[in-house]
C-alpha cells in the first residue's frame, strides 16, 4: 500500500513567522511532489510542485525534496494569517494525498 | 473553459439505496481522478482514468463503488447500497498530462453524500 504521511496538526505560528510542514512517502519510484492548500470548505489548489533533489522557491514559499530519505517539506516565511488553512502533500504517479497539516497564522 | 463540474452539490439517501455522481473534466483534460474526503482528513484516493482506461482502483475501495468514464469525457461514479460510512465528500479532479513530471489537478467542487 502506498502511503503518504504528514506531521500531526494542527500548526500554529505567529504572523511573520516560518511554518514548516512535512511529509514523507513510501513509494521509491515516486518521481514528483506537489503541494496543496485546502481553504475550509472549499477545494484543494495547486501550491507547488517539485521533482528534483534540493529547493524550489517561489515567493514566500519554498519546497524541499530528498528521495533518499523519502521526505518533501514546505516552509512558508512572513507567515500572514491569510495562509491559515489546510496543507496537503500530493505523489504521483496516482495522485496519493496525506492527511494534511492544518495551519494556523495568528495576528 | 468553466473548470470542473460536479452533480449533484448535495445528495441525501437512505442506506441500501444506489447513488451515482457525475463529474465533467476541463475539456481535453485526459486525466481523472475520484477522491473522498471526511471532515479533518485529506483526500483519500479512489480510482483514476487515463482518457477512458480506469487505470489504478483503491484497494480499500469495495465492490460496492464501481466508476466510468465511457468516451475519455465525463465520468460518473457509482455506489451501490449505500452504508451511513459512506457519507463524505466525493471530489473529482482533472488534469492535462504528457506523461512528463508536471501534473496539476484542478478540482470540482464536490458532491457531499449523507446516507440516513
Amino acid at each position: 500500500q502506498k502511503e503518504v504521511e504528514q506531521n500531526s496538526g494542527p500548526l500554529s505560528v505567529p504572523e511573520g513567522a516560518i511554518a514548516s510542514l512535512n511529509c514523507t512517502y513510501s513509494d521509491r519510484g515516486s518521481q514528483s511532489f506537489f503541494w496543496y492548500r485546502q481553504y475550509s470548505g472549499k477545494s484543494p489548489e495547486l501550491i507547488m510542485s517539485i521533482y528534483s533533489n534540493g529547493d524550489k522557491e517561489d515567493g514566500r514559499f519554498t519546497a524541499q525534496l530528498n528521495k533518499a530519505s523519502q521526505y518533501v517539506s514546505l516552509l512558508i516565511r512572513d507567515s500572514q494569517p491569510s495562509d491559515s488553512a489546510t496543507y496537503l502533500c500530493a505523489v504521483k504517479n496516482d495522485m496519493r494525498f496525506g492527511a494534511g497539516t492544518r495551519l494556523t497564522v495568528k495576528p | 473553459d468553466t473548470g470542473v463540474s460536479q452533480n449533484p452539490r448535495h445528495k441525501i439517501t437512505k442506506r441500501g439505496q444506489n447513488v451515482t455522481f457525475r463529474c465533467d473534466p476541463i475539456s481535453e483534460h485526459n486525466r481523472l481522478y475520484w477522491y473522498r474526503q471526511t471532515l479533518g482528513q485529506g483526500p483519500e484516493f479512489l480510482t483514476y482514468f487515463q482518457n477512458e482506461a480506469q487505470l489504478e482502483k483503491s484497494r480499500l475501495l469495495s465492490d460496492r463503488f464501481s466508476a466510468e468514464r465511457p468516451k475519455g469525457s465525463f465520468s460518473t461514479l457509482e455506489i451501490q447500497r449505500t452504508e451511513q460510512g459512506d457519507s463524505a465528500m466525493y471530489l473529482c479532479a482533472s488534469s492535462l498530462t504528457g506523461g512528463n513530471l508536471d501534473e496539476k489537478l484542478f478540482f470540482g467542487s464536490g458532491t457531499q453524500l449523507s446516507v440516513l
